[in-house]
């Protein structure tokens, strides 16, 4: 089945520096993937879906890249802030040709910490 | 909008018992999936439904662990004779169906502590 694997485990930066975790895959029948995170004692806050049609996303702070060739996902958050101090996954999914949504594989996680 | 609901947000149960944990999807969603995560194993998968059917039960263990969805605003994840490796958050997760596309979004967990 499908495994993804996520680095770094925990990561420490200053405020105002950039942070990059970095997820790799290995079904290459996957198609969705998903950035959440993760406060301490929260659930899980999405924060960006990405296709397989895509390869560059960028949100509030942040962006998104998608190697398919490589199988492998990033996040790079810009300019850290205390705030964005949380558990990161990244999260795979396979493309269901019967429409209905399939099953998130998950990344072990990174623990991200911002110090002011 | 009211996100996933899931109770209790704690149980506690003694080694042996039987705990009963249920999860409202988010209205009109009909995709509903249960995760358990813990700080070893991560967040693991365990089963999900699509208009109520269940399509996916790999991740479940099969033998105490069962998960049920009479109807389309609430699901339960029931697991017998709890075991402390049962101790964990149980996390359920709703989409829509509109498309392939949709986020799961999650509920905050019921965080299971056997004893």
């Amino acid at each position: 089945g499908e495994q993804v694997e996520q680095r770094p485990p925990h990561l420490s930066v200053r405020e105002g520096d950039s942070a990059v975790i970095t997820c790799t895959y290995t079904d290459p029948n996957s198609y969705y993937f998903f950035w959440y995170k993760q406060e301490p004692g929260a659930s899980l806050q999405l924060l960006m879906k990405v296709f397989s049609s895509t390869e560059i996303n960028e949100g509030q702070g942040f962006t998104v890249l998608l190697n398919k060739k490589d199988k492998r996902l990033s996040l790079n958050l810009t300019a850290a802030h205390p705030g964005d101090s949380a558990a990161y996954f990244c999260a795979v999914s396979r493309f269901n040709s019967g429409g209905s949504n399939a099953k998130l594989t998950f990344g072990k996680g990174t623990k991200l910490s911002v110090k002011s | 909008n009211a996100g996933v609901i899931q109770t209790p947000r704690h149980k506690v149960t003694g080694k042996g018992q039987e705990a009963t944990l249920w999860c409202e999807p988010i209205s009109g969603h009909s995709a509903v999936f249960w995760y358990r995560q813990t700080i070893v194993q991560g967040l693991e998968f365990l089963t999900y439904f699509r208009n109520q059917a269940p399509i996916d039960d790999s991740g479940m263990p099969k033998e105490r662990f069962s998960a049920q969805m009479p109807n389309q605003s609430h699901s339960t994840l029931k697991i017998q004779s709890t075991q402390p490796q049962d101790s964990a958050v149980y996390l359920c997760a709703s989409s829509s169906d509109s498309n392939n596309n949709q986020a799961p979004l999650f509920g905050e967990g019921t965080r299971l502590s056997v004893l």
